[in-house]
């Protein structure tokens, strides 16, 4: 059974970086045809995606986020984690990791619950 | 950027057929996907490279392709469908890109 879990604070404050980390079980981010991503959603308004890790460790932004965000794995603990710089009170959302498989198309397969961030001014 | 484009609300009665649209020129060289959230609750695939459906996602979800539009058809929609939808996919870039996402209600 494939799972994920978010975890981090769920209170922050403008300017300061979030940490968020993603543990998951019922597969192995070696998988070539695995990947794991960061979305998140303000609330009431659409999914965003921020960031996606491979096995090989490519990594890929937002285009509009890049310059505020990291994403880094590791595979012995079966954890990838999302850093954001320089929070806001409009990054106040639900952050999702979530399992991608990209084997001739590209889709979310498995998420997790998602862990709401607010963040205060 | 690459944008995909959904109508906000779509509404259908009870046992009757909807499709749900979403649009953008990425969707000429790529598959969408779709997803389902109920409120307060986390996305769940429904349907991925073009018509395919997970297992557990009932056989009256079905989707389909024209142009640089790709559908979900929901056939006898039922009153626990009623939800959001969201539709996805990749860019050129290997980025990802979520529709604007569509209030499905079932009167």
């Amino acid at each position: 059974q494939v799972t994920l879990k978010e975890s981090g604070p769920a209170l922050v404050k403008s300017t300061q970086t979030l940490t968020l980390t993603c543990s998951f079980s019922g597969f192995s981010l070696s998988s070539r045809e695995l990947c794991v991503s960061w979305i998140r959603q303000p609330p009431g308004k659409a999914l965003e995606w921020l960031a996606r890790i491979h096995w090989d460790d490519r990594k890929y932004y937002s285009t509009s986020l890049k310059t505020r965000l990291y994403i880094s794995r590791d595979t012995s603990e079966n954890q990838v984690v999302l850093t954001m710089t320089d929070m806001d009170p409009l990054d106040t959302a639900t952050y999702y990791c979530a399992r991608v498989t990209i084997d001739g198309t590209t889709y979310v397969d498995t998420w997790g619950q998602g862990i709401l961030v607010t963040v205060s001014s | 950027s690459f944008e995909l484009t959904q109508v906000p609300a779509v509404s259908v009665a009870l046992g009757q057929t909807v499709k749900i649209t979403c649009q953008g020129d990425i969707l000429r060289s790529f598959y969408a996907s779709w997803y389902q959230q109920q409120p307060g609750q986390a996305p769940i695939l429904v349907m991925y490279a073009g018509n395919y459906r997970p297992s557990g996602i009932p056989d009256r979800f079905s989707g389909s392709y024209s142009g640089n539009t790709a559908s979900l058809t929901i056939t006898g929609a039922q009153a626990e469908d009623e939800a959001d939808y969201f539709c996805h996919s990749p860019d050129n870039s290997r980025n990802q890109v979520f529709g604007g996402g569509t209030k499905l209600t079932v009167l």
